[in-house]
């Protein structure tokens, strides 16, 4: 069955401090893979998308994310965090090879930043 | 941009009343889908709606639960008989081709049940 993993719960930088966030997934496919945030009493919107092709991806606000099939691994990153960084983030698999695709999502991580 | 719009943002409720939940997706999208999230919990998938059928249904998705498009623009999430453990926050989300597309979400509709 499709998983995700984000094995930090919480995580806190200083503001201007570079950000990684760890994920890493289970699927017996190719993998569609993306990166939500949630911002408090928000929707989730959609930061970044991994299909095919060149293993960076670029999304907005400043992040990437790098695939590394041999790692099973979608990290996210982004070089200087700013205050309004601040939220949730949840990595996802799509499940599905045709029609209507799940998403499967992580527990998420909790982002704070310290001024 | 177009968005998903949720009603209502927040629903109180009795337990063993039925609550519907509506969405109205982005107009020219034909994927419809609905999440849950628990509070402190991960989103987790409910119904995914296409052709006016369901698609894909999770084990938490029981008897009790039914989605329907009434008309062009809404879909609706229908809990018949609402128990505590339906409290949760729902997402609906969209998207024009279901399969190799990012799914656009709504803001939620936080579900208590007293």
């Amino acid at each position: 069955a499709q998983s995700v993993t984000q094995p930090d719960i919480h995580i806190t930088v200083s503001e201007g401090a570079s950000l990684e966030l760890r994920c890493n997934y289970s699927y017996g496919a190719t993998p569609y893979l993306f990166w939500y945030v949630q911002s408090p009493g928000q929707g989730l919107q959609l930061l970044l998308k991994y299909f095919s092709g060149d293993t960076l991806v670029q999304g907005i606000k400043g992040f990437e994310a790098e695939f590394k099939r041999s790692q099973s691994s979608f990290n996210l990153r982004k070089p200087s965090v700013h205050w309004s960084d601040a939220a949730e983030y949840f990595c996802a698999v799509g499940a599905g090879i045709q029609g209507a695709q799940k998403l499967v999502f992580g527990q998420g991580t909790r982002l704070t930043i310290n001024p | 941009e177009p968005e998903v719009t949720q009603t209502p943002s927040h629903q109180v409720t009795q337990m063993g009343q039925e609550v519907i939940l509506r969405c109205v997706p982005i107009s020219n999208h034909l994927y419809f889908y609905w999440y849950r999230q628990i509070l402190g919990q991960k989103v987790e998938f409910l119904v995914s709606f296409y052709n006016n059928e369901i698609s894909e249904k999770s084990e938490i998705f029981d008897d009790q639960f039914s989605v329907e498009r009434p008309d062009g623009s809404n879909f609706t999430l229908k809990i018949r008989s609402t128990k505590l453990e339906d409290s949760a926050m729902y997402f609906c989300a969209s998207n024009l081709q279901g399969f190799n597309q990012p799914q656009h979400f709504g803001d939620g509709t936080r579900l208590s049940i007293l």
